[in-house]
């Protein structure tokens, strides 16, 4: 099975800040990722798919990369509305797919 | 864009079955090709794949789950279903329905939390 290792569990940076969190895959998944924003009491929302695709509507500081079996999550000048918590979730294979276990971002 | 809002009871005793309902606006549940699915996060969690509902009836189920859950579908109400059997504690969590295509989850009800206490 493809487990996903999240990296930081939490982060605290000032407004202006880049910011980069990080998913792991335990095997090699393609550009198989997505990453999820969950702003505070709120659903999550669809932020890239396929690793560095920004959904419409996505403000151009989220970009998303990958190196082999690593994938990063980079908001490039942190603001106050970015605070809430950040998921990958993997697609490789069949269903059911994992998600990574979250980083909660929070302003300095 | 597609809203979902999930509805069913908050607590639900041990053993017994847990059951929500997702009633979907601004989208058909019988139409295109997409996937109905749902989702958990337990208090301070991460997330959980619940399972999921093609449009045209098939199912996935997380098989750490899957003795335990039924995903249906009512084209009728525009709606769809989670049944949950013999739950514990552990069940307790908040609940999401979500649209999405094949490999992701597009759309997010605002989610609804169950607790499972005596």
């Amino acid at each position: 099975d493809v487990q996903m290792t999240q990296s930081p569990s939490s982060l605290s940076a000032s407004v202006g800040d880049r910011v980069t969190i990080t998913c792991q895959a335990n095997q090699d998944i393609g550009n198989y990722l997505n990453w999820y924003q969950q702003l505070p009491g709120k659903a999550p929302q669809l932020l890239i798919y396929d690793a560095f695709n920004l959904k419409t509507g996505v403000p151009s500081r989220f970009s998303g990369s990958e190196s082999g079996t690593n994938f990063t999550l980079t908001i490039s000048s942190l603001q106050p509305e970015d605070t809430g918590t950040y998921f990958c979730q993997h697609y490789h294979g069949l269903p059911p797919w994992t998600f990574g276990q979250g980083t909660k971002v929070e302003i300095k | 864009q597609v809203q979902l809002q999930e509805s069913g009871p908050g607590l639900v005793k041990p053993s017994q079955t847990l059951s929500l309902t997702c009633s979907v606006s601004g989208g058909s549940v019988s139409s295109g090709s997409d996937y109905w699915s749902w989702i958990r996060q337990p208090a301070g969690k991460g997330l959980e794949f619940i399972g999921r509902i093609y449009t045209k009836g098939s199912t996935t189920y997380n098989p750490s789950l899957k003795s335990r859950v039924i995903i249906s579908i009512d084209k009728t109400k525009n709606q769809f279903s989670l049944s949950l059997s013999s739950v514990t504690a552990a069940d307790t969590a908040l609940y999401f329905c979500a649209r999405g295509g094949w490999t992701s989850f597009d759309d997010w009800g605002q989610g609804t939390l169950v607790i499972v206490s005596s």
